[in-house]
């Protein structure tokens, strides 16, 4: 049992550039959340998803694009790189809304040169 | 809208105790959140309040208080290890999406 992994752990992009997140959970959790963090900002929600075939914009959407075609699965896709999106990412998922735990992966450290 | 406050900085010291803080505005929620974050970790689980009053769980207690809009985390017997981030965190409201809304996070040090 992983919990929730996320690739890649770093990455370091030019201006202009697109890649995609990968989030993965093995906890069969309907939620999963993209949240970025940034210094004295805290952690802030960029997309979320209530359950597979679905997704919704958070906080920060911007930029950002997602998708969740498998239920264990949730990605988060930069199609046009800006140096405002360097950052940490993480991503977390939870069983239930509102009452149950948000259990986070191991965060993705991005530059954007 | 969410509104939430923390104090950005604490120190303490090995084997005292310590209260962090977090008071909040808000239309609506369902629960408080507290999550640790050591440098370069990710968040991890501390506790969750709903209803009013004091939740202990070893060495951690968190506290919430509906009407006066404040929370708090308390840290006994303090440890080197302690030292990290602690984040507050709001749950629900209208929709019941699970979307949390975090504050910036205090960074507690703990010297020797």
């Amino acid at each position: 049992n992983a919990g929730v992994t996320q690739t890649p752990k770093f990455r370091v992009l030019k201006t202009g550039q697109s890649m995609t997140l990968l989030c993965a959970q093995d906890m069969n959790h309907e939620y999963m959340y993209w949240y970025r963090q940034d210094p004295g900002m805290g952690l802030r929600l960029i997309h979320y998803s209530v359950g597979e075939g679905t997704t919704a914009k958070g906080e920060v959407p911007d930029g950002y694009n997602v998708s969740r075609l498998k239920k264990q699965n949730f990605l988060l896709g930069l199609e046009s790189a800006a140096p405002s999106q360097t950052s940490v990412y993480f991503c977390a998922s939870s069983d239930q809304a509102g009452t149950d735990t948000q259990y986070f992966g191991p965060g993705t450290r991005l530059t954007v040169l | 809208g969410q509104n939430i406050d923390q104090p950005t900085e604490m120190t303490a010291t090995e084997g005292a105790i310590v209260q962090i803080n977090c008071t909040y505005q808000t239309s609506g929620f369902n629960g408080l959140f507290w999550y640790q974050q050591h440098a370069g970790e990710a968040p991890t689980f501390l506790s969750y309040n709903v209803l009013d009053g004091l939740e202990e769980k070893g060495r951690f207690s968190s506290f919430l208080s509906r009407s006066k809009g404040y929370s708090y985390l308390l840290l006994k017997e303090l440890q080197m290890k302690d030292s990290a981030s602690y984040l507050c965190a709001l749950t629900g409201g209208s929709s019941n999406t699970g979307k949390l809304i975090f504050g910036q996070g205090t960074t507690l040090q703990v010297k020797p």
